[in-house]
């Protein structure tokens, strides 16, 4: 089956600096990734959609400048949570989209835990 | 806002019996579909029902979907250890674009 791959899969770091969490589609081509945060015992909550070559759609109350998500290959989507605070800590999800417009079919990574200090 | 709503949120049982548990979403859906998620790992994807189809079975799993209660239930048969995680329903979002999943339930098997 298709694998999504995360890395690193643990990161602490201090406030104020920056982190890149890197989603990849290890065995298949994803046009749309897409990336969620989980805060301990709760849901998934979508961050952004992530499209191959152009902007990632956010969701509301997301902040684009904050959150910076780049998909420059098919295979490579990159989070990066800039001037982070211990309040970013939390859970990272990302997967990706098999086929086309379609999300019936989404692989998921293994998630990244970021702490915050 | 989050499309499903599960319940119960926490749930334990006894190895060997069967669990039970529900979601409710709120807006019209082409399909609803189930995830695992083992403690501080990814989610495991488990079932897809579509809108058009009722039940789906897929070995001790048994999904069902009433459109019309805009509801549907997730049910373990003769549940092991293994079993334990949690549970969630996730549906498209209006856009058609990505899944909102619900709150999710805890379920906790013992032997």
């Amino acid at each position: 089956g298709a694998v999504v791959s995360q890395h690193p899969s643990r990161v602490i770091c201090k406030s104020g600096t920056s982190v890149k969490i890197e989603c990849r589609s290890l065995d298949f081509q994803a046009t749309t990734m897409f990336w969620y945060r989980q805060f301990p015992k709760q849901s998934l909550m979508l961050m952004a959609t992530s499209n191959e070559g152009s902007k990632a759609t956010y969701e509301q109350g997301v902040e684009k400048d904050k959150f910076l998500i780049n998909h420059a290959s098919l295979t490579l989507s990159t989070l990066t949570v800039t001037s982070a605070h211990p309040e970013d800590s939390s859970f990272y999800i990302c997967s990706a989209d098999v086929g086309g417009v379609s999300t019936d079919t989404q692989y998921f990574g293994p998630g990244t835990r970021l702490t915050v200090l | 806002s989050q499309q499903g709503e599960e319940d119960p949120q926490a749930l334990s049982i006894q190895e060997g019996e069967n669990a039970t548990m529900n979601c409710s979403y709120k807006t019209s859906i082409n399909n609803l579909q189930w995830y695992r998620q083992n403690s501080g790992r990814g989610l495991v994807h488990l079932i897809l029902i579509r809108s058009n189809e009722r039940e789906k079975h897929s070995g001790r799993l048994r999904v069902t979907l009433d459109t019309s209660k805009k509801s549907s239930s997730l049910l373990i048969t003769a549940s092991r250890a293994a079993d334990t995680a949690s549970y969630f329903c996730a549906s498209v979002n209006q856009a058609g674009t990505a899944l909102i999943f619900g709150k999710g339930t805890t379920l906790s098997v013992s032997s």
